[in-house]
Parts: C-alpha cells; structure tokens; sequence
C-alpha cells in the first residue's frame, strides 16, 4: 500500500441501508478528511480528523458519522442511506497545517 | 466563513493556445494557504502548487504558471501553450487559519477545461 486507499471502488446501495466507506493511508499524517464531490458544486467537506481520537464537522455533515481509532483508518458510515448521499467520496490525509492534501482514488457511491 | 469562487463552469480552447483559469476568494483570516488542484478524465486528483498568504511572488513551472493578488483576492492559473493531455477539471481551494483548522480545504465549484487538438 502507498499512500491512501479507499474501499469499495463503487456501490449500488438501496435506500435505508447501512454503509462504510473504508479509508486507509500509511503515510502516519495525523489530519485525515472526508469529501463529498457533486457536479457544479466542487468538493465539499464532510468531517474531518486532526488527529487520531478526535474528530469534526465539516460543511455537510448531516447523514453520516466517522470514527477515528487509530492514525490510519477513517471510515465513513451512512447509517441510513437517502438518494442525495449518491456521489463521488474522497477520503484525503495531510501530514501538517497547512500542508496539502493526499486524495485516494475516491468511492463512487449510487443510492437508489 | 471562507468561499473560493472560480466563475468559468467549462473552457474550450484548440491546442498550443494560452488559457487562464480564474479564482477568486474570500477570507477574514491574514494567514491562509491557496491551493490548485488537477482532476483528468481518470478522476483523481492531482496537487500542482500550494502558496501562502504572505508570499504573493508569481511562479512558473513549465507551461504553468500561477498569479497571486491580495489586493484582488485572486490566485488565477495560466496554462501556457495547452496541450490535450492538460483537458481536466481544475480546482482552486483555500485552507484558513491552518493552525487551527488544520488543512480544511474549501474547494471552488472546479472548471472543466477542454484542450482539442
């Protein structure tokens, strides 16, 4: 593995349904970040970790939930999945403020 | 609350020609970082430049070159003699107040740039 790695590449999931988003880095960057991208809309930020244990709210949060256990692993949970969740997510790590941003190859995600 | 406003939805230019991208953004923060990102067809997303709030020097890198003005909060993105390989959608993002923010990213609405040969 190098670098941030996301998990499943793609996913039907009826609405209602439960659903992880896994995200993994082996860099060791204590900040790790969720992403929604919507066409016309860029991206925007869903939660966020600055470091391991603690974790934030970004600007669309409502509908999901995240963990932060340990260093490396981030995942996204819909707990109950709605049609406007369907989009690309893109899970991101940075080692410092400031610095930029490590993307995965991103999770594209059709709630029916 | 910061926004970052990138206004040009698509372009479409014929190779070897110059393009600019526009960004413009909003802070209340002094210290704050500007970012561009790449998104090619395959849809990852590519870093080229991070530049801070106190260094308003232009750079060039390669065919890429970058303009930064605080007095208009812009951060504007010229390809120089585009090539098909550079169609992708661009992203201009700002990170504010990093040291309490830690790298948030706010992400313009991106602009999808066509390169035909």
């Amino acid at each position: 593995i190098a670098g941030i790695t996301q998990a499943p590449t793609s996913q039907i999931l009826a609405a209602g349904r439960r659903m992880t988003l896994r995200c993994t880095q082996d860099m060791r960057h204590n900040a790790m970040y969720w992403y929604r991208q919507d066409l016309g809309l860029g991206l925007r930020l869903i939660h966020y970790s600055n470091t391991a244990g603690t974790t934030g709210k970004g600007e669309v949060p409502d509908g999901y939930s995240v963990s932060r256990a340990n260093t490396d692993d981030f995942p996204l949970t819909l707990a109950s999945a709605v049609p406007s969740q369907t989009s690309v997510y893109f899970c991101a790590s940075s080692e410092e403020r400031g610095e930029k941003l490590f993307f995965g190859s991103g999770t594209q995600l059709s709630v029916l | 609350a910061q926004k970052v406003t990138q206004a040009q939805t698509e372009i479409s230019v014929v190779e070897k020609e110059d393009v600019t991208l526009d960004c413009v953004y909003e802070t209340r923060d002094t210290t704050y970082y500007l970012f561009w990102y790449k998104q090619p067809p395959s849809g990852e997303l590519v870093f080229l430049i991070r530049r801070n709030s106190f260094d308003e020097q232009n750079e060039i890198s390669g065919r890429y070159s970058w303009n930064f003005q605080k007095s208009t909060s812009s951060f504007n993105f010229t390809i120089t003699a585009s090539q098909v390989v550079d169609s992708a959608v661009y992203f201009c993002a700002l990170s504010e107040a990093p040291e309490t923010s830690g790298s948030r990213l706010t992400f313009g609405e991106g602009t999808q740039l066509t390169v035909n040969p």
